[in-house]
């Protein structure tokens, strides 16, 4: 059964934290994803990754970084959490296909920024 | 990528066929739809796609219409566990992966 873990389900932290959002997939695939998901905003690309240590800016990267040291995990970095990053993140993978797309989604962080 | 319209609520009775529409009007010949779905609280999950013939796998059936403006997700039984926000997306191929999740459907299934 193919799994995406996400470090944890519920998080808190102050302003001007560092904050890291972990994700882990076992399908060793090589697409992972990080988005964010907001009320009457939908789910929103923050920054992408086709490979190891390669990351692509997604539609929101702003205030956000991310890292992929090795292929099955893709951290999201809040390098200074402020009040409007309080969201749900969700990471996600998916294989380098060309004719199929299905990306397998994480159950998600709610972070709460305070 | 094409924009789609679906509508934000339907309910559906328990064991009965759900009917999700989708508007793609400006869908372009190398478009694939896709739906996907979120559960209350869960990460969104893959149902089905397709390119312009029907599709069926053990999730769904998809109908796309012969212009391709406009499909169909059908849930032939629906169950209470199928409640969940289902999302249309259009997107091409070449697009690195990306998806661009809209505001969806709200589907509540009833006993």
């Amino acid at each position: 059964d193919v799994k995406v873990t996400q470090s944890s389900r519920y998080l808190v932290k102050r302003t001007g934290e560092k904050v890291f959002l972990e994700c882990v997939q076992d399908m060793d695939h090589e697409n992972m994803f990080w988005y964010r998901q907001d009320p009457g905003l939908g789910l929103r690309l923050i920054y992408f990754s086709y490979d190891v240590k390669m990351k692509e800016k997604g539609d929101i990267p702003e205030g956000y970084s991310v890292s992929r040291e090795k292929k099955e995990r893709f951290s999201l970095i809040l390098e200074s959490a402020s009040t409007n990053q309080t969201s749900m993140y969700l990471c996600a993978s998916s294989l380098w296909d060309r004719t199929t797309y299905e990306q397998y989604f994480g159950p998600g962080t709610r972070l709460t920024v305070t | 990528d094409a924009k789609t319209t679906q509508p934000p609520s339907m309910d559906c009775a328990e064991g009965r066929a759900a009917n999700l529409p989708c508007n793609h009007s400006t869908i372009s010949g190398n478009e694939y739809v896709y739906w996907y779905r979120q559960i209350h609280s869960q990460g969104p999950q893959y149902i089905i796609h397709g390119l312009k013939n029907n599709e069926t796998n053990e999730m769904a059936s998809l109908i796309i219409t012969e212009d391709r403006k406009s499909s169909t997700l059908i849930l032939p039984h629906a169950t209470l566990r199928d409640t969940a926000v289902y999302y249309c997306i259009v997107r091409v191929e070449t697009s690195g992966s990306r998806l661009t999740f809209g505001e969806g459907t709200q589907l509540t299934v009833n006993p």
